[in-house]
């Protein structure tokens, strides 16, 4: 069964700085990683989506890397801004994006 | 196209009764996925429609929960004899699927179920 898992739970930074949200997951036969962005009380945001045979993808300061041999990502987010707090979730699909598994999230805080 | 929309936004019921959400997804996505969010935990793939048929449903939808598209657009997800368990925030996704590829997941912004 996989398993997605992010770490940290929490992270709180100042304006401005450079930040990197981590998501691992158990097994490595999956067809893509997305990344979405979570208001409080609101619906999911799509962020970056990855294909298993792409290594990163790139959305203005937004940038997430998949290694899928060590079952890895990584969301960076460059010049961070207050406006970006939120909580950050990962998914995993095994097969064509249905049966997305979702990590429980990062929640980010930005403090201007 | 204004996204996917969902109805009620919040519903609040007593154990035991039944209730229906509705979602719209965009208007020429294929694809159309339930999924539950508990708080502080991601979402939970519940089950997902390719136009009308219903081609997957998660363990988690037990015989209580049904979900229909019957004419391939929108969707309704009734739970009936609701219990405290069901409370959560009920995630509406729909997707263009062309075979080869798929596109993003876009989702709505929830219906959130108390269960007193």
């Amino acid at each position: 069964k996989q398993e997605v898992t992010q770490i940290p739970a929490a992270l709180s930074v100042p304006e401005g700085e450079n930040l990197v949200l981590n998501c691992s997951f158990t097994d490595s036969a999956i067809y893509n990683l997305q990344w979405f962005r979570q208001d409080p009380g609101k619906g999911l945001t799509s962020l970056l989506l990855i294909q298993s045979s792409q290594r990163e993808q790139t959305s203005g300061r937004l940038n997430a890397s998949l290694d899928k041999s060590s079952g890895r990502s990584t969301l960076y987010i460059a010049a961070s801004q207050p406006g970006d707090s939120a909580t950050y979730l990962c998914a995993v699909s095994p097969g064509n994006n249905n049966d997305m598994r979702f990590g429980a999230g990062t929640r980010l805080t930005v403090k201007p | 196209d204004t996204g996917v929309s969902q109805d009620p936004r919040h519903k609040i019921t007593k154990r035991g009764q039944n209730v229906t959400f509705r979602c719209d997804p965009i208007s020429e996505h294929n694809r159309l996925y339930w999924y539950r969010q508990t708080l502080g935990q991601g979402p939970e793939f519940l089950t997902y429609f390719q136009n009308e048929a219903q081609l997957e449903k998660s363990r988690l939808l037990s015989d209580r929960f049904s979900a229909e598209r019957p004419k391939g657009s929108f969707s309704t997800l009734e739970i009936q004899r609701t219990e405290q368990g069901d409370s959560a925030m009920y995630l509406c996704a729909s997707s263009l699927s062309s075979g080869a590829s798929t596109d993003t997941q876009y989702f709505g912004p929830g219906t959130r179920l108390t269960v007193l």
